[in-house]
Formats: C-alpha cells, structure tokens, sequence
C-alpha cells in the first residue's frame, strides 16, 4: 500500500521568507502528485499537479511553484511568502487512472506571521 | 464549472443514532464521487469511492449512495459513535481534466455520547 511522507509537519516563518515543503511517496512508482492547500473556513484548493518527473501542471495563479526531481518526489516552494500563503498543505497521490482513490499524506501547517 | 456543496455544514447527533450527510454538485460529468474524513489538524482519509456507473457502496457501518442525473450523493453513518467525529469531504473526479477532485466545503460532525 501507499504510504506519503510530508515534513515538516508544523512551520512559522516571516512574511518575505522562502519556504520549502516536501513530500514523498513510498509504495508504488510513476504516480501522479498533487499539492493542495487548505485555508482556514475554506475547502481545499488544488495548486499543482504532476504526471511525472518534471513535469507540473499549475492550477491556480500564485508566488508559489513546484518541482518533481525524482519519481516519488514532490516539492512545493516560494521565493517570498505572503500573509496569503498561510494554510494547511496536503500532499496526495494516486495511478493516474480516473476510476483511482486519491490518498493524502499528513500535511504541513504553514503559519506566515 | 463544477461547484461541490455539503450540507449541512456542521451537524451534532447523540451517540446510536443513524445520520446522512449530503452532497450536491453541479456538473454530472464525473468519473466518480469519493467521501473522505478528515480528523482535526491531520490528512485527509478515504472512506468510500463510487463509480460513476454505481449506485452505492458500502463499508461496514457506512454506505454512500450517488444519483449521477441529479447530481446527488448521501453518506449515511449507522449506530454513530464518538469516535465518528470528524469533518467529512465529498470529492468528484471531473471527466474533463480527469487528474482533479473537485471538493466540497465538508460537514463538520460531532457526536455526543
């Protein structure tokens, strides 16, 4: 079975910082990766996905960016971080079929103060 | 667009009694509709997936149930238990762009022994 790794799990970091998020995936191989982000009273809002190594598809228009380095790899970053950019991130997974469950990982709680 | 909405957004039961959750959404273009529970602070885990060209599943205490062509779906919770306490999310995997869930804004439960 699938099993996704997310650290750090809890992160406060100033307004203007960078910020790097990462995310692996054990149990399985060429999946598809995804970043959602979760803000507080919201549901949860799709920010990248990817079908294979260096390769992101981005959803929504933001200051934060993505990369696939290896197969089972995620990482979610930003040059400088924006009040905006507080939330909770969840990294997921799933074969790339459409008839798949999709599985989360733990998640990172960002705060930007 | 697709748009996913849960209702109610919160719900409070005594412990025993039988519960459904419901969620609509706009678009009956799906590949299937998938019910999460996620507990405070943490990931996202998945309950029950439904085909498009299924009418309902069940896992022990839980059955979802989905009417494509009026783009309904119920999550019914037999005898709660305390430990059923968590916000519920209902996810639809879009035909068009079939990497993406679409989710609602979830139903927060408690359960009261």
């Amino acid at each position: 079975s699938q099993t996704i790794h997310q650290w750090p799990a809890t992160l406060v970091q100033p307004v203007g910082s960078p910020l790097s998020l990462e995310c692996t995936v054990e149990g399985t191989s060429n999946p598809n990766l995804y970043w959602y982000r979760q803000a507080a009273g919201r549901g949860l809002q799709l920010l990248f996905y990817s079908v294979g190594i260096g390769q992101i598809s981005s959803e929504v228009p933001q200051n934060l960016s993505a990369s696939r380095p290896q197969d089972r790899q995620f990482i979610l970053s930003s040059k400088k971080l924006l009040l905006s950019d507080s939330g909770f991130y969840l990294c997921a997974t799933d074969r790339g079929l459409s008839t798949d469950t999709q599985y989360f990982g733990p998640g990172t709680r960002l705060t930007v103060l | 667009k697709q748009e996913v909405t849960q209702i109610p957004a919160a719900l409070s039961v005594l412990e025993g009694e039988n519960l459904v959750l419901n969620c609509s959404f706009t678009d009956s273009a799906i590949y299937n509709l998938q019910w999460f529970r996620q507990d405070p602070g943490k990931g996202l885990t998945s309950l029950l997936l439904i085909q498009s060209s299924q009418r309902e599943q069940t896992s022990g205490r839980l059955n979802a149930s989905l009417d494509k062509s009026s783009g309904r779906s119920t999550l019914y919770i037999a005898a709660s238990q305390p430990g059923d306490s968590a916000t519920y999310l209902c996810a639809v995997r879009l035909i068009q762009g079939a990497q993406k869930l679409v989710f609602g804004q979830g139903t927060r439960l408690t359960i009261n022994p």
